[in-house]
């Protein structure tokens, strides 16, 4: 079936520092999410993006994330600065229309 | 606020057991709604979905599921499970309109004995 690839699978990083997270979504979806899941919990949605805008954003989506796709190619997810709350395995997901989403196997982000 | 609930955390069956898995969605208007599974370490893969229509939906590798409007119930069943089901299930739900995101449950650890 459709794929959906994150890279890389595994990101270590100092806590304060920069992390940019990326997904190369299905080729031809108009919609793109990002999840968080921490080790053994929920699923909790982030963010979703359609035609180059942020269209809803949940609580867990603080100020220091921001998402973009330049010229329609990566899907990314920024992290400026990091904390160490921010541990967790993000998955990116896209979709063709409304309900129907595609994971990728997901980053697992460390933060120390 | 659309919410889903799966009330059981852990499910052991042996297999060739039966299986259901329990999920209790809150949505004020009809909702779409959805069974993942999660294997280790790999990203969620829908079962199956449901929009409209007849209740019953059959889904991947011998999966249903049943919607009830008057339960606000949408239960995962498995007629004979085989180990290698052993896996997390998520159900979740989407509103018909607006932003298209997935609201998910807390998730089901299904263990299948052998």
């Amino acid at each position: 079936g459709p794929k959906v690839l994150q890279i890389p699978s595994h990101q270590i990083i100092d806590m304060g520092q920069m992390v940019t997270l990326n997904c190369d979504p299905v080729s031809n979806h108009l919609y793109f999410y990002w999840y968080k899941q921490i080790l053994g919990q929920q699923m909790e949605f982030l963010v979703n993006f359609y035609n180059g805008k942020v269209m809803e954003k949940s609580k867990l989506f603080k100020d220091q994330f921001s998402v973009e796709r330049p010229d329609g190619s990566y899907f990314t997810l920024k992290i400026q600065p990091t904390a160490l709350e921010d541990s967790a395995v993000y998955f990116c997901a896209s979709s063709l229309r409304q309900g129907t989403l595609y994971f990728g196997a997901g980053t697992r982000l460390s933060v120390l | 606020a659309q919410s889903v609930t799966q009330p059981d955390a852990r499910v052991t069956v042996s297999e060739g057991a039966s299986l259901q898995l329990r999920c209790k969605y809150s949505y004020s208007a009809t909702p779409y709604l959805f069974w993942y599974v999660q294997y280790p370490r790999q990203g969620l893969q829908m079962l199956l979905k449901y929009y409209s229509g007849d209740p019953v939906v059959q889904g991947v590798n011998g999966f249903e599921a049943e919607f009830s409007k008057s339960d606000s119930s949408f239960h995962l069943r498995k007629a004979s499970v085989h180990w290698s089901d052993s896996a997390v299930y998520f159900c979740a739900v989407s509103s018909q309109g607006g932003s298209a995101k997935l609201i998910f449950g807390e998730g089901t650890k299904l263990t299948v004995s052998s």
